[in-house]
């Protein structure tokens, strides 16, 4: 599997945006990168995905590199329910197509009121 | 449309009991995915399975976990003799049926199981 590297631990104040990177470079042509995110004592919660171009949806955007080696979710303004351990995870594409998430450490973001 | 609904939300058993899980995953899935996250670690996957077959069990321990998800019914990850190892969060995911890879899995809230 295709792993991915996060910082273990962002800041943030409430209200500015953050941005929350991810570097995946043995990603393969057709893995999809997927962002989710874990609230205390909470299951994770689905945030954004893409394959190649860059998305945007109501909980925030991701930009993808052109070289698909790295991406970044940006949350456009933080608030303090956003605080939570955020995940980057390449979807399995690999044979049999499981689609299982292979979840890694993750960025716990802190957002200060 | 209800999401995916786990039960019990705890479950307390005294070590060598049996630990029953039950997921039902949101309306028209036909993909559950099993997950456990121990105290202050990551999640990890356990097992998929898709209706009357287990799809890839890498994740499940040898021995005392097994897994089934009926025709009827909810998915059932079923943990015989517990141990105080064993306590930890489990988590159940659903899919829908196509392109995997392109949708999101949806989580319930989990299940967490103390062994005393």
């Amino acid at each position: 599997d295709a792993k991915t590297t996060q910082p273990n631990s962002m800041e943030s104040n409430e209200e500015e945006p953050v941005h929350l990177p991810c570097n995946h470079s043995t990603i393969s042509g057709t893995d999809y990168i997927h962002w989710y995110r874990q609230l205390p004592s909470q299951g994770p919660e689905y945030v954004i995905h893409g394959l190649t171009s860059n998305v945007n949806n109501r909980m925030a955007s991701l930009a993808i590199a052109e070289d698909r080696k790295s991406s970044t979710l940006i949350l456009h303004r933080a608030t303090l329910r956003d605080a939570a351990v955020y995940y980057c995870i390449l979807r399995d594409a690999g044979s049999g197509n499981t689609g299982k998430l292979i979840f890694g450490q993750g960025t716990t973001l802190q957002v200060k009121p | 449309n209800a999401g995916v609904m786990q039960n019990p939300r705890h479950l307390v058993r005294r070590r060598g009991q049996e630990a029953r899980l039950r997921c039902s995953p949101m309306k028209g899935h036909s993909h559950v995915y099993w997950y456990r996250q121990l105290p202050e670690e990551g999640l990890k996957f356990m097992v998929y399975l898709q209706k009357e077959n287990i799809i890839d069990e890498s994740g499940m321990p040898k021995e005392r976990f097994s897994a089934e998800f009926p025709k009827e019914g909810p998915s059932i990850l079923r943990i015989q003799q517990v141990v105080r190892g064993d306590s930890a969060a489990y988590f159940c995911a659903s899919s829908p049926l196509a392109q995997i890879m392109n949708t999101e899995a949806f989580f319930g809230q989990g299940t967490r199981l103390t062994v005393v």
